[in-house]
Protein backbone atom coordinates (compact mmCIF):
# COMPACT_ATOMS: atom_id res chain seq x y z
CA UNK A 1 0.00 0.00 0.00
CA UNK A 2 0.71 3.25 -0.94
CA UNK A 3 1.43 5.16 2.22
CA UNK A 4 2.88 9.03 2.56
CA UNK A 5 3.21 10.19 6.48
CA UNK A 6 4.21 13.92 6.90
CA UNK A 7 5.15 15.04 10.52
CA UNK A 8 7.23 18.33 12.16
CA UNK A 9 4.33 20.45 12.20
CA UNK A 10 3.57 22.57 15.20
CA UNK A 11 2.98 26.50 16.31
CA UNK A 12 6.04 29.07 16.03
CA UNK A 13 6.59 32.34 16.05
CA UNK A 14 6.66 34.71 13.44
CA UNK A 15 9.86 34.87 11.85
CA UNK A 16 11.04 31.12 13.30
CA UNK A 17 11.91 28.06 11.58
CA UNK A 18 10.55 24.42 10.82
CA UNK A 19 11.17 21.80 8.73
CA UNK A 20 8.87 19.43 7.73
CA UNK A 21 9.19 15.87 6.72
CA UNK A 22 7.32 13.17 4.61
CA UNK A 23 7.96 9.45 4.97
CA UNK A 24 6.95 7.44 1.74
CA UNK A 25 6.21 3.31 1.48
CA UNK A 26 5.07 1.22 -0.94
CA UNK A 27 6.05 2.67 -4.13
CA UNK A 28 10.11 3.56 -5.82
CA UNK A 29 9.97 6.86 -4.25
CA UNK A 30 12.99 7.49 -6.52
CA UNK A 31 11.13 7.45 -9.63
CA UNK A 32 8.24 10.11 -8.89
CA UNK A 33 8.30 13.84 -8.49
CA UNK A 34 7.29 14.85 -4.92
CA UNK A 35 5.11 17.85 -4.01
CA UNK A 36 4.22 20.11 -0.99
CA UNK A 37 0.27 21.59 -1.20
CA UNK A 38 -1.18 23.62 2.13
CA UNK A 39 -4.37 24.53 2.80
CA UNK A 40 -5.17 27.58 5.25
CA UNK A 41 -7.70 26.87 7.62
CA UNK A 42 -11.56 27.10 6.19
CA UNK A 43 -9.66 28.40 2.66
CA UNK A 44 -8.93 25.95 -0.51
CA UNK A 45 -5.33 24.26 -1.57
CA UNK A 46 -2.46 25.82 -2.50
CA UNK A 47 0.33 24.44 -4.47
CA UNK A 48 3.84 24.98 -2.42
CA UNK A 49 6.88 23.35 -4.22
CA UNK A 50 7.71 20.46 -5.82
CA UNK A 51 10.82 18.02 -6.55
CA UNK A 52 12.14 16.46 -9.34
CA UNK A 53 13.14 12.43 -9.08
CA UNK A 54 16.67 13.01 -8.55
CA UNK A 55 16.48 16.81 -7.01
CA UNK A 56 17.95 18.45 -9.72
CA UNK A 57 15.04 20.80 -10.49
CA UNK A 58 12.78 22.43 -7.56
CA UNK A 59 9.38 24.80 -8.53
CA UNK A 60 7.75 27.08 -5.90
CA UNK A 61 4.67 29.22 -5.56
CA UNK A 62 5.86 32.94 -5.63
CA UNK A 63 4.74 33.37 -1.92
CA UNK A 64 7.22 31.16 -0.61
CA UNK A 65 10.13 31.69 -2.88
CA UNK A 66 13.55 32.67 -1.10
CA UNK A 67 11.71 31.46 2.36
CA UNK A 68 11.06 27.86 1.81
CA UNK A 69 13.70 24.99 0.52
CA UNK A 70 12.22 21.73 -1.06
CA UNK A 71 14.54 18.48 -0.59
CA UNK A 72 14.81 15.19 -0.80
CA UNK A 73 16.44 12.11 0.25
CA UNK A 74 15.73 9.29 -1.60
CA UNK A 75 17.80 6.22 0.36
CA UNK A 76 15.57 7.20 2.90
CA UNK A 77 12.54 7.78 0.78
CA UNK A 78 11.48 10.89 2.71
CA UNK A 79 10.76 14.29 1.86
CA UNK A 80 11.50 17.63 3.26
CA UNK A 81 10.24 21.30 3.30
CA UNK A 82 12.46 23.74 5.29
CA UNK A 83 10.30 26.82 6.45
CA UNK A 84 12.27 30.09 6.99
CA UNK A 85 11.12 33.51 8.36
CA UNK A 86 7.50 32.36 8.58
CA UNK A 87 4.64 34.56 8.31
CA UNK A 88 0.98 34.39 10.07
CA UNK A 89 -0.10 33.87 6.36
CA UNK A 90 1.97 30.51 6.66
CA UNK A 91 -0.20 28.90 8.61
CA UNK A 92 -1.72 25.79 7.25
CA UNK A 93 -2.44 21.98 7.00
CA UNK A 94 0.57 20.96 4.87
CA UNK A 95 0.43 17.64 2.60
CA UNK A 96 3.02 15.92 0.52
CA UNK A 97 1.52 14.47 -2.26
CA UNK A 98 3.20 11.71 -4.67
CA UNK A 99 3.77 13.08 -8.35
CA UNK A 100 2.74 11.09 -11.45
CA UNK A 101 -0.49 11.40 -13.57
CA UNK A 102 -2.02 13.53 -10.53
CA UNK A 103 -1.07 13.92 -7.28
CA UNK A 104 -1.96 10.42 -5.60
CA UNK A 105 -2.26 9.68 -2.81
CA UNK A 106 -1.57 12.52 0.07
CA UNK A 107 -0.38 12.34 3.21
CA UNK A 108 -2.86 13.25 6.12
CA UNK A 109 -1.40 16.40 6.70
CA UNK A 110 0.57 18.11 9.06
CA UNK A 111 -0.62 21.61 11.01
CA UNK A 112 1.65 24.52 11.31
CA UNK A 113 0.07 27.42 13.23
CA UNK A 114 2.30 30.70 12.95
CA UNK A 115 1.35 32.53 15.75
CA UNK A 116 2.87 34.91 18.92
CA UNK B 1 -0.10 34.69 -11.82
CA UNK B 2 -2.40 31.91 -13.44
CA UNK B 3 -6.16 31.13 -12.01
CA UNK B 4 -8.36 28.56 -12.38
CA UNK B 5 -11.75 29.60 -12.14
CA UNK B 6 -14.58 27.33 -10.45
CA UNK B 7 -18.16 28.29 -9.32
CA UNK B 8 -17.91 28.05 -5.29
CA UNK B 9 -21.22 26.25 -4.80
CA UNK B 10 -23.04 23.70 -6.53
CA UNK B 11 -26.21 21.84 -5.49
CA UNK B 12 -28.51 18.55 -6.57
CA UNK B 13 -30.17 16.31 -5.36
CA UNK B 14 -29.96 12.47 -5.26
CA UNK B 15 -29.77 10.43 -8.22
CA UNK B 16 -29.04 13.48 -9.96
CA UNK B 17 -26.43 14.63 -11.79
CA UNK B 18 -23.77 17.28 -10.86
CA UNK B 19 -21.14 18.88 -13.40
CA UNK B 20 -18.75 21.26 -12.09
CA UNK B 21 -16.24 23.52 -14.40
CA UNK B 22 -13.19 24.77 -13.97
CA UNK B 23 -11.18 27.45 -16.68
CA UNK B 24 -8.60 29.04 -17.87
CA UNK B 25 -6.51 29.98 -20.33
CA UNK B 26 -3.70 27.88 -20.53
CA UNK B 27 -6.09 24.83 -19.77
CA UNK B 28 -6.64 23.85 -23.90
CA UNK B 29 -3.04 22.85 -23.73
CA UNK B 30 -2.47 21.40 -20.47
CA UNK B 31 -3.98 18.75 -18.85
CA UNK B 32 -6.49 19.27 -15.78
CA UNK B 33 -7.14 16.69 -12.89
CA UNK B 34 -10.07 16.63 -10.04
CA UNK B 35 -9.70 16.13 -6.40
CA UNK B 36 -12.44 15.80 -3.59
CA UNK B 37 -11.92 16.41 -0.50
CA UNK B 38 -14.44 15.30 2.15
CA UNK B 39 -14.72 17.43 5.41
CA UNK B 40 -11.95 16.90 7.64
CA UNK B 41 -9.71 14.46 5.25
CA UNK B 42 -6.76 14.72 2.73
CA UNK B 43 -7.69 15.63 -0.82
CA UNK B 44 -8.59 11.86 -3.31
CA UNK B 45 -7.36 12.34 -6.96
CA UNK B 46 -10.79 10.85 -8.89
CA UNK B 47 -10.10 12.46 -12.61
CA UNK B 48 -6.85 12.37 -14.22
CA UNK B 49 -5.27 14.07 -17.64
CA UNK B 50 -8.71 15.67 -18.37
CA UNK B 51 -10.84 12.26 -18.63
CA UNK B 52 -8.62 9.11 -17.24
CA UNK B 53 -10.55 7.77 -13.39
CA UNK B 54 -8.25 6.50 -11.50
CA UNK B 55 -8.15 2.67 -9.98
CA UNK B 56 -11.27 2.76 -7.05
CA UNK B 57 -12.91 5.64 -8.12
CA UNK B 58 -16.38 5.06 -9.44
CA UNK B 59 -17.77 5.10 -12.67
CA UNK B 60 -20.20 7.75 -11.96
CA UNK B 61 -17.18 10.16 -12.54
CA UNK B 62 -15.99 11.66 -15.41
CA UNK B 63 -14.66 13.98 -17.06
CA UNK B 64 -14.30 16.22 -19.95
CA UNK B 65 -13.01 19.32 -21.91
CA UNK B 66 -13.57 21.90 -24.25
CA UNK B 67 -11.33 24.57 -25.11
CA UNK B 68 -10.66 26.84 -21.68
CA UNK B 69 -13.30 24.66 -19.61
CA UNK B 70 -13.02 21.44 -18.60
CA UNK B 71 -15.93 19.67 -16.71
CA UNK B 72 -16.20 17.36 -13.81
CA UNK B 73 -19.69 15.36 -14.06
CA UNK B 74 -20.83 13.01 -10.97
CA UNK B 75 -24.02 11.17 -12.37
CA UNK B 76 -26.37 9.89 -10.28
CA UNK B 77 -25.58 11.62 -7.12
CA UNK B 78 -24.92 9.91 -3.98
CA UNK B 79 -25.23 11.40 -0.57
CA UNK B 80 -21.24 10.15 0.12
CA UNK B 81 -20.55 12.63 -2.61
CA UNK B 82 -20.76 15.81 -0.76
CA UNK B 83 -17.03 17.16 -0.55
CA UNK B 84 -14.92 19.81 -2.11
CA UNK B 85 -14.03 19.76 -5.45
CA UNK B 86 -10.55 21.08 -6.86
CA UNK B 87 -9.32 21.25 -10.16
CA UNK B 88 -5.74 21.43 -11.22
CA UNK B 89 -3.51 22.11 -13.95
CA UNK B 90 -0.39 23.74 -14.52
CA UNK B 91 0.70 27.24 -16.28
CA UNK B 92 1.30 27.44 -19.81
CA UNK B 93 4.97 27.20 -18.97
CA UNK B 94 4.34 23.83 -17.25
CA UNK B 95 6.31 24.75 -14.12
CA UNK B 96 4.05 26.06 -12.12
CA UNK B 97 0.60 24.19 -10.62
CA UNK B 98 -2.15 25.73 -9.77
CA UNK B 99 -5.32 24.88 -8.30
CA UNK B 100 -8.59 25.98 -8.53
CA UNK B 101 -10.90 27.95 -6.08
CA UNK B 102 -13.08 24.76 -4.84
CA UNK B 103 -16.22 23.84 -5.58
CA UNK B 104 -18.83 22.52 -2.36
CA UNK B 105 -21.15 20.13 -3.64
CA UNK B 106 -23.83 20.03 -1.86
CA UNK B 107 -26.25 17.14 -1.94
CA UNK B 108 -30.14 18.22 -0.87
Amino acid sequence: EVQLVESGGGLVQPGGSLRLSCAASGFTFSNYWMNWVRQAPGKGLEWVANIKQDGSKKYYVDSVKGRFTISRDNAKNSLYLQMNSLRAEDTAVYYCAKGGDGYNPWGQGTLVTVSS
Amino acid sequence: SYELTQPPSVSVSPGQTARITCSGDALPKKFAFWYQQRSGQAPVLVIYKDSERPSGIPERFSGSSSGTTVTLTISGVQAEDEADYYCQSADSSGTYWVFGGGTKLTVL
